[in-house]
């Protein structure tokens, strides 16, 4: 299964975009890229995901690099009900566990 | 929709002593797998499943056991309880891999 690197932690001002990278360079031709979130005391919440396209939702974007050795989830205007715990990872295709790494731990200043 | 719904939602448990957890889902979803997660540390894996009657281990798979039975029920049980397996569970439901996963308000398990 494909390892990921994150941040432990980032800050950001309330209404402002945050970037979020996650390296996943072992990651294999055909595994999505998830990210899910996690607020405090519940249980983790989908976010987005995709493959090889940069992907758009409600809560987020998702860019991919051409390499797919790299993604990076993008709050465009980040609120406080925006902290939590965010987790990219990678399966499908050959990853059928749903693993999860140490996470980045956002931090939205008022 | 109930979604993913877990039993107990508490639980407090005497070292040696055997419980199960229940996973219930109703979104016939093939995919389910069993997490815990330690304070302040991120989801580790436990066991999982890709359908009704399949099992597989995941990262942390020692002390406990699974079964899946019936599609929509994934029971995970801890049959000799320690204090180390003390933390919070949560189980998720799949429709395939690659798509997205519905996680459980989780399980609060302490074994003293």
């Amino acid at each position: 299964d494909a390892k990921t690197t994150q941040p432990n932690s980032m800050e950001s001002n309330e209404e402002e975009p945050v970037h979020l990278p996650c390296n996943h360079s072992t990651i294999s031709g055909t595994d999505y890229i998830h990210w899910y979130r996690q607020l405090p005391s519940q249980g983790p919440e989908y976010v987005i995901h995709g493959l090889t396209s940069n992907v758009n939702n409600r809560m987020a974007s998702l860019a991919i690099a051409e390499d797919r050795k790299s993604s990076t989830l993008i709050l465009h205007r980040a609120t406080l009900r925006d902290a939590a715990v965010y987790y990219c990872s990678p399966q499908g295709g050959s990853a059928r566990q749903l693993t999860f790494g140490s996470g980045t731990q956002l931090t939205v200043l008022p | 929709n109930a979604g993913v719904t877990q039993t107990p939602k508490f639980r407090v448990l005497k070292t040696g002593q055997s419980m199960t957890l229940l996973c219930a889902q109703d979104m016939n979803h093939e995919y389910m797998y069993w997490y815990r997660q330690d304070p302040g540390m991120g989801l580790r894996l436990i066991h999982y499943s890709v359908g009704e009657g399949t099992t597989a281990k995941g990262e942390v798979p020692d002390g406990y056991n699974v079964s899946r039975l019936k599609k929509q029920n994934f029971l995970l049980g801890l049959e000799s309880a320690a204090p180390s397996q003390t933390s919070v569970y949560f189980c998720a439901s799949s429709f395939d891999r690659g798509t997205e996963a519905f996680f459980g308000q989780g399980t609060r398990l302490t074994v003293v």
